[in-house]
């Protein structure tokens, strides 16, 4: 069936650190992508998404584009900032949106 | 429209009690979706309606459960004969058609002791 698999965290950065979260899937057909984002005590909020194939999402500097040949969705940022401390989930969506397990990410000041 | 809402955010319960909680989706969505996420996991998917029809369920829902969407607005979800094993967030998100992302509630944190 579909899955998503995601780095494992928590992942630590120090502010201004370049970010990579990586993100592969498995699906039978041609799923949208998402990258979701749940600060702490806040639900999940949509951080951005890509319908198909090499299509780039992005958002408050964070992008991730769909590679359909690694079947890969990575989330980067070039810039982190303390504000960006949350929990990360990548997502896929064929008729309902299936996540991965989250990645922590802590950034140090 | 405020989103989508959940209550009670928070449910402390014995087991073998019953508990329902209720979501309220963004007025104009016609899909309502029901999430479990248990601690260091992502939200695993419950249930889903279209309108007040239910039309698909995990095999994670087990016959304890049972989720209703009576008049294609509200839903509420409710477990009977809780146990430890239950306790979790329970996140509804409500969507218009398929094509469009979901907006999720904040969730109900049930804790069965």
């Amino acid at each position: 069936g579909n899955s998503v698999t995601q780095m494992e965290g928590p992942v630590t950065l120090s502010e201004e650190a370049f970010l990579t979260i990586n993100c592969t899937y498995t699906a039978t057909g041609y799923p949208s992508l998402f990258w979701y984002v749940q600060y702490p005590g806040e639900g999940l909020q949509l951080l951005l998404k890509a319908t198909k194939a090499d299509d780039k999402g992005s958002n408050k500097g964070f992008e991730a584009t769909y590679r359909k040949e690694t079947t890969s969705f990575h989330l980067e940022k070039g810039s982190v900032q303390v504000s960006d401390s949350a929990v990360y989930f990548c997502a896929l969506k064929d008729d309902k949106i299936i996540f991965g397990k989250g990645t922590r990410l802590h950034i140090l000041p | 429209d405020t989103g989508v809402s959940q209550d009670p955010r928070h449910k402390i319960t014995k087991r073998g009690q019953n508990v329902t909680f209720r979501c309220d989706p963004i007025s104009e969505h016609n899909r309502l979706y029901w999430y479990r996420q248990t601690l260091g996991q992502g939200p695993e998917f419950l249930t889903y309606f279209q309108n007040e029809a239910q039309l698909e369920k995990s095999r994670l829902l087990s016959d304890r459960f049972s989720a209703e969407r009576p008049k294609g607005s509200f839903s509420t979800l409710e477990i009977q004969r809780t146990e430890q094993g239950d306790s979790a967030m329970y996140l509804c998100a409500s969507s218009f058609g398929d094509k469009y992302g979901y907006t999720f509630g904040s969730g109900t944190r049930l804790t069965v002791v």
